[in-house]
Parts: structure tokens; sequence; C-alpha cells
């Protein structure tokens, strides 16, 4: 979710489980969303995109789901591996080119 | 990989001197945005571009400048650097969303 003052929420899980990184989202008028992921020393990197006449998109281990009734955005990571901790990033569109994003949460996964 | 790079990739510079990133583009995008990033405050827009001599303001605008003068090429200036300007810089290209390069990390002493 978004983070408060200075610090990213965390979230630590078991290798080999599935991961939810959470994203409120500001504008009931956005209609298209991003998540992305951000290593260490590097940009961010595109993971999956949904737009709003959408609520679930499947990917490779990634599913994204958009809640637009309370304005809630979610990434679950099936069986989280060690290349996937990082810095989680969620990001809204609102009919213009520009992306609007959210200070992200850092995952960390436990061996 | 969007093909974007961004040069140079560290700097250190002094309060009050001019600075220049720049970001280049080998796959003809349109679209070319500068963004900052800083802790607690995530990605924040501080110029786009939307062709050759198109640009536009961003949400932090206040202190730089931008200037397109090719498609491939898209310059952030910093006229009289500001320690608030200590930060790390991404550019992106607009391609079906967001694609980000390397990044700048800048250090105003």
């Amino acid at each position: 979710g978004e983070s408060v003052g200075l610090h990213l929420p965390t979230l630590s899980v078991q290798e080999g489980d599935n991961s939810i990184i959470n994203c409120a989202y500001s504008n009931s008028a956005s209609d298209y969303f991003i998540w992305y992921k951000q290593e260490s020393g590097k940009g961010p990197q595109f993971i999956i995109d949904i737009r709003s006449n959408m609520d679930k998109r499947q990917g490779q281990r990634v599913t994204v789901l958009l809640n637009k009734t309370v304005k809630h955005l979610s990434l679950q990571i099936a069986a989280t591996q060690p290349g996937d901790s990082a810095v989680y990033l969620c990001a809204e569109n609102f009919g213009n080119e520009k992306l609007t994003f959210g200070t992200g949460t850092r995952l960390t996964i436990i061996p | 990989d969007a093909g974007i790079t961004q040069s140079p990739r560290h700097k250190v510079t002094e309060t009050g001197t001019p600075v220049t990133l720049r970001c280049h583009q080998t796959e003809n995008h349109r679209y070319m945005y500068w963004y900052r990033q800083d802790p607690g405050h995530g990605l924040r827009l501080i110029h786009y571009s939307y062709g050759v001599k198109d640009t536009d303001k961003g949400e932090v605008s206040d202190g730089y400048s931008v200037s397109r003068s090719k498609t491939e090429d898209f310059l952030l200036t910093l006229e009289s650097a500001t320690s608030s300007q200590t930060s790390v810089y991404f550019c992106a290209i607009s391609e079906e969303g967001l694609y980000f390069g390397p990044g700048t990390r800048l250090t105003v002493t």
C-alpha cells in the first residue's frame, strides 16, 4: 500500500509462498494501472498492466486484481523466488500520457 | 529493453552550478519524461515531451528546464543546482505504459 512518512511498507514472504502486494489509488477517473518492480540501483521495470474495464489480468506468475469500487489494486506473485525481492510500485493514469506513482512496497523473500 | 540510456549515471556538483542530464532513446518514441525519485515521495514527474520542441511541466518543475531538439534526445537542465535537487533522476518513454532508463544519481553539495 501507500507509505507513511519516509518508510516504505514492507512485506516478508517465505520462498515458495505466494505474495500479495496492495495499493490504494487516488483518482476514480483513472483508467489504466501498471505494476513496476524496482531493484536496488535500477530503474523501475514494467511487470503487468490492467485497464479499468477489467478486474483481473494474469501474466507469468503474476496476477493483478482491480477493485474500482474501493479504488484498490493488488499484485499477486505466485511461488515467490529470491529474485522477486525488490520494491514494487503501482501507478495510475487518468486519460493523459502521465502516470502517478505510489511510493512502493518492499518485498523481502526469506530463504 | 526500451533502448533508453542516461548520462551521466552519477554526478556530484556544488550548489549554484548548472547541470544537464541527458536521456537518449533509440526507438523513435514520441513521448519522453523526466521523473525524480526521493524517499517518501516516490516518483514525481518533472517535465515531459510529446514531440520535438513540444514540452510541458509536471508536478515538480520549479528549478528545472528541458529541451528536445531531436526525437532521440531529451535534456534536463538544473540552471542553478540546489541541495533539494539531490535525487535520483529517471528518464522514461511511453509505449503502453512507461519504460524507464537506468537513472542518474545526482548529489548537490
